[in-house]
């Protein structure tokens, strides 16, 4: 059964530092994955997408991927009040097949 | 581009009775996905729809049902409903054409009394 696994929480991160989010998989067939965060009561909404190995950077989001250990990160810098959220990995074995497969999300808290 | 419409945002409704949800995608996405998400299993694939026809499914009882229109809008329907099945319902489209980024729906909450 696929599986994509992440702490829950809640990570705590003073304001201005670097938040770090992880998460592991479990299906090697996985070839693209995806973060998304999620506010209390609202949806889901993309924060960053990756494919390859290595990192992918968008503004204060670098998002990380290591197939051989079969593990994907973001790293949130210079973080805000405003990015206190659930923060949602999924990954997608290709062509939609079986739908993305969810992590239970991990809570983040930014303390002013 | 006008995102994801989902409605009804909020439904009540008693054990044993049926439900529709609707969902209109982004314009010119013809893949459209259904996922439920409870607070205990978090975020699950319901199914997939493609040009009309059902392409994927996850493992979720025939209770639930979907379908998809010629102008890409899907319904998704749930039959006989049960308290469990109280829960964020959530649309995402995509373009439906290979490893694609998916956009969410403000999602319908439904609760089950």
């Amino acid at each position: 059964q696929k599986e994509v696994e992440q702490n829950s929480g809640p990570l705590s991160v003073p304001e201005g530092a670097i938040a770090s989010l992880n998460c592991t998989y479990s299906d090697r067939g996985s070839q693209s994955f995806f973060w998304y965060r999620q506010y209390s009561g609202k949806s889901p909404e993309l924060i960053m997408s990756i494919y390859s190995n290595g990192d992918k950077e968008d503004g204060r989001f670098t998002a990380q991927l290591n197939k051989a250990s079969q593990y994907v990160s973001l790293l949130i810098r210079d973080s805000q009040p405003s990015d206190s959220a659930t923060y949602l990995c999924a990954a997608d074995s290709g062509g939609g097949a079986d739908g993305l497969t969810f992590g239970k999300g991990t809570h983040l808290i930014i303390q002013p | 581009k006008a995102g994801v419409t989902q409605t009804p945002r909020y439904l009540i409704k008693t054990r044993g009775q049926q439900v529709t949800l609707s969902c209109s995608p982004i314009s010119g996405h013809r893949s459209v996905s259904w996922y439920q998400q409870t607070p205990g299993q978090g975020l699950q694939f319901l199914f997939e729809y493609f040009s009309e026809t059902q392409r994927n499914k996850g493992n979720f009882p025939g209770r639930f049902s979907g379908r998809q229109f010629s102008n890409s809008r899907s319904e998704m329907n749930v039959s006989t409903l049960e308290l469990g099945d109280s829960a964020l319902y959530l649309c995402a489209s995509s373009t439906g054409t290979g490893v694609e980024t998916q956009y969410f729906g403000p999602g319908t909450r439904l609760l089950v009394l």
